[in-house]
């Protein structure tokens, strides 16, 4: 297994498109998250599965977004009616296993809203 | 609620040199301490970790110890090389949580 792939590397959408964005976390990985990062800050958690089951949801998520795991194996990311301020890097993480087990993250999707 | 502070960046270096990156951190209960490394065009990477009061983690020449008087988890490394340079994040876990709590990062510049 190569790691964590995310898809696309890069997207540019005008400002009410809507797009989505796809993870693949390391095989056998029960855990996913979705974060979010802009220049100059860590990454900021967005959401979170076990499985299929989403868990946990930040408030940073509005309405306008949304997430699916649907066979527990990858992942979307839905963003709808684009605005300016969701341009970011949006990260995904994998892992398994116990608290303090390692997340491991893909190289994000750049998202840039014109 | 918890939280992550790290020393503003960029930190330049020349090569060999001694590195300290301060990281402070304010948490509910006792949390799990971490330092990330993001290479350009990377995702980020774990680079230690430590669980408990006074235990120290270290990888690749990377060192931190987890101060609770002072809450405080500073990384050092004694001789830096120019394949250091990235951004590096400090983070933290309570509560029983799968979800960390990240510091702003600190980019390293390392010069030959």
């Amino acid at each position: 297994d190569t790691g964590v792939s995310q898809n696309p590397r890069h997207k540019i959408t005008k400002r009410g498109q809507n797009v989505t964005f796809r993870c693949d976390p390391i095989s056998e990985h029960n855990r996913l998250y979705w974060y979010r990062q802009t220049l100059g800050q860590g990454p900021e958690f967005l959401t979170y599965f076990q499985n299929e089951a989403q868990l946990e949801k930040s408030r940073l998520l509005s309405d306008r977004f949304s997430a699916e795991r649907p066979k527990g194996s990858f992942s979307t990311l839905e963003i709808q009616r684009t605005e300016q301020g969701d341009s970011a890097m949006y990260l995904c993480a994998s892992s398994f296993g116990g608290l303090d087990n390692e997340q491991f993250f893909g190289p994000g999707t750049r998202l840039t809203v014109l | 609620g918890n939280s992550v502070t790290q020393m503003e960046g960029p930190v330049t270096l020349s090569e060999e040199a001694f590195l300290t990156i301060n990281c402070t951190y304010t948490a509910t209960g006792y949390p799990s301490l971490f330092w990330y490394v993001q290479y350009p065009g990377e995702g980020l990477q774990l680079l230690l970790k430590a669980t408990k009061a006074d235990d120290k983690g270290s990888n690749k020449g990377f060192e931190a110890t987890y101060r609770k008087e002072t809450t405080s988890f500073h990384l050092e490394k004694g001789s830096v090389q120019v394949s250091d340079s990235a951004v590096y994040f400090c983070a933290l876990k309570s509560g029983g949580s799968y979800i960390p709590t990240f510091g702003r990062g600190t980019s390293l510049i390392v010069h030959p």
